[in-house]
């Protein structure tokens, strides 16, 4: 059974632009989850989404954005990028909600490196 | 505040030894904790996940314990492998939340 994918894995964009990182979840997985990991702050949660409605929300501005499809697929998008924003953006997926109990592996992805110069 | 900890920062250890690494938390209420490992670049991996009815879980040479009383967990590493070199995170979920440990950073030398 195939993974959680993300693309693209590496990304160069300059200061004001902004990007848009993809995700497909594993086959059957309704939630999918958006993660920022930086040297300094470790993994913070972005967003979360299940059957296409953002469920919860991190402590991240506006700029952060995304959105889920009929087919659990998920993008995300953060606009008028700063250096800040460097990170690695990290996806995962699970049968149910993150914050649900027992069974309910999360499986995450390699990740997309975004480097803001 | 939701919060969860991880010591040691780093470990440097012998291929070989045993290790235990640590996470307190004060995330309420509390659902689960899991423990993942994420080589250099790569996503993280699923070790374990306990709920608070949960004392210990194994998966191989990992053994995670949870204390829910004192909020405190810990991963025990048997006979340590050059591919155990990772980060280890702790992450705790609760209600809508997920709280993420900084990780600890783990050197096996050969």
């Amino acid at each position: 059974k195939a993974g959680v994918t993300q693309t693209p894995r590496y990304l160069i964009k300059t200061r004001g632009q902004q990007v848009t990182l993809s995700c497909s979840p594993i086959s059957g997985h309704r939630s999918v989850s958006w993660y920022q990991q930086t040297p300094g702050q470790g993994l913070q949660f972005l967003f979360e989404y299940f059957s296409e409605t953002q469920r919860n929300k991190g402590n991240f501005p506006g700029r952060f954005s995304g959105r889920q499809f009929s087919n659990s697929r998920s993008e995300m998008n953060v606009s008028t990028l700063e250096l800040g924003d460097s990170a690695l953006y990290l996806c995962a997926s699970s049968l149910r909600l993150v914050g649900q109990q027992t069974g309910n592996t999360i499986y995450f992805g390699e990740g997309s490196w975004l480097t803001v110069v | 505040k939701n919060q969860v900890e991880q010591s040691p920062q780093s470990l440097i250890i012998l291929e070989g030894k045993n290790c235990t690494l640590q996470c307190n938390y004060t995330v309420s209420p509390f659902s689960n904790l899991r423990w993942y490992k994420q080589d250099t670049g790569r996503g993280p991996v699923s070790l374990t996940i306990m709920t608070f009815s949960e004392n210990t879980k194994s998966n191989g040479r990992y053994t995670a314990t949870l204390d829910a009383d004192t909020k405190q967990s810990s991963l025990h590493i048997t006979a340590s492998q050059l591919s155990d070199s990772a980060s280890y995170i702790c992450v705790v979920s609760g209600d809508d939340k997920i709280i993420f440990g900084k990780g600890t950073r783990l050197h096996i030398l050969p």
